[in-house]
């Protein structure tokens, strides 16, 4: 069955730093999308940066980045130069072959300090 | 494009009343999908609509219920409001080329309080 975990319930990190959030999942289908959301104290989700099963490259937008490592099944999300406005909730979340629903993980709770 | 719309955003009902949630689809968006997210349970999948079609559905009982309109927009019912459906609930939508590539695109979330 497939599954998302996220490991770091909650995370600190100081303006201006890299940060790096956890997402490591288990399937057996070999097509796959892994996702990131945000999710700000407001509560509607915001995308953030998709990674395909195939893709060679790992995806990057704007300050976001994925570190894609397949065989680990791990998709953690790198965000550089943090902002005070990135502090939320961040999910990962996967959609297998064919599409259907979205499997998310429990999210981290980012916060970031001035 | 503008983006998901769900109306209203915020609900307060009594249990054992009902009711019922809406959302509209980014223009051209043929899926939508509906979300409940509670702090216990985080975000289950409730259903998916496409073409009118209920196409997924994930493991709420039948008090949990939804339809498509031809313009795509949708609509979810919940009958007998119980406590434990004191929840955000979120709609996305999302092109759907039927592919895990779609992207489903949220709405900001209708939060409802069962008292």
């Amino acid at each position: 069955a497939q599954k998302i975990t996220q490991t770091q319930p909650g995370m600190f990190v100081q303006e201006k730093e890299a940060v790096t959030l956890d997402c490591t999942y288990d399937t057996s289908d070999q097509s796959y999308g892994l996702f990131w959301y945000k999710q700000p104290s407001s509560g509607e989700m915001i995308f953030l940066i998709y990674q395909g099963s195939y893709d060679e490259q790992n995806a990057t937008e704007g300050r976001y980045s994925l570190n894609f490592q397949k065989a680990r099944k791990s998709a953690n999300l790198v965000i550089s130069a943090s902002q005070l406005g990135d502090s939320a909730m961040y999910f990962c979340a996967m959609r297998e072959a064919g599409g259907g629903k979205l499997i998310f993980g429990q999210g981290t709770e980012l916060s970031v300090k001035p | 494009k503008a983006g998901v719309t769900q109306t209203p955003r915020y609900l307060i009902k009594t249990r054992g009343q009902q009711v019922t949630l809406s959302c509209s689809p980014i223009s051209g968006h043929r899926s939508v999908s509906w979300y409940q997210q509670t702090p216990g349970q985080g975000l289950q999948f409730l259903f998916e609509y496409f073409s009118e079609t209920q196409r997924n559905k994930g493991n709420f009982p039948g008090r949990f219920s939804g339809r498509q309109f031809s313009n795509s927009r949708s609509e979810m019912n919940v009958s007998t409001l119980e406590l434990g459906d004191s929840a955000l609930y979120l709609c996305a939508s999302s092109s759907d080329r039927g592919k895990h590539t779609d992207t489903q695109y949220f709405g900001p979330g209708t939060r409802l309080t069962v008292l």
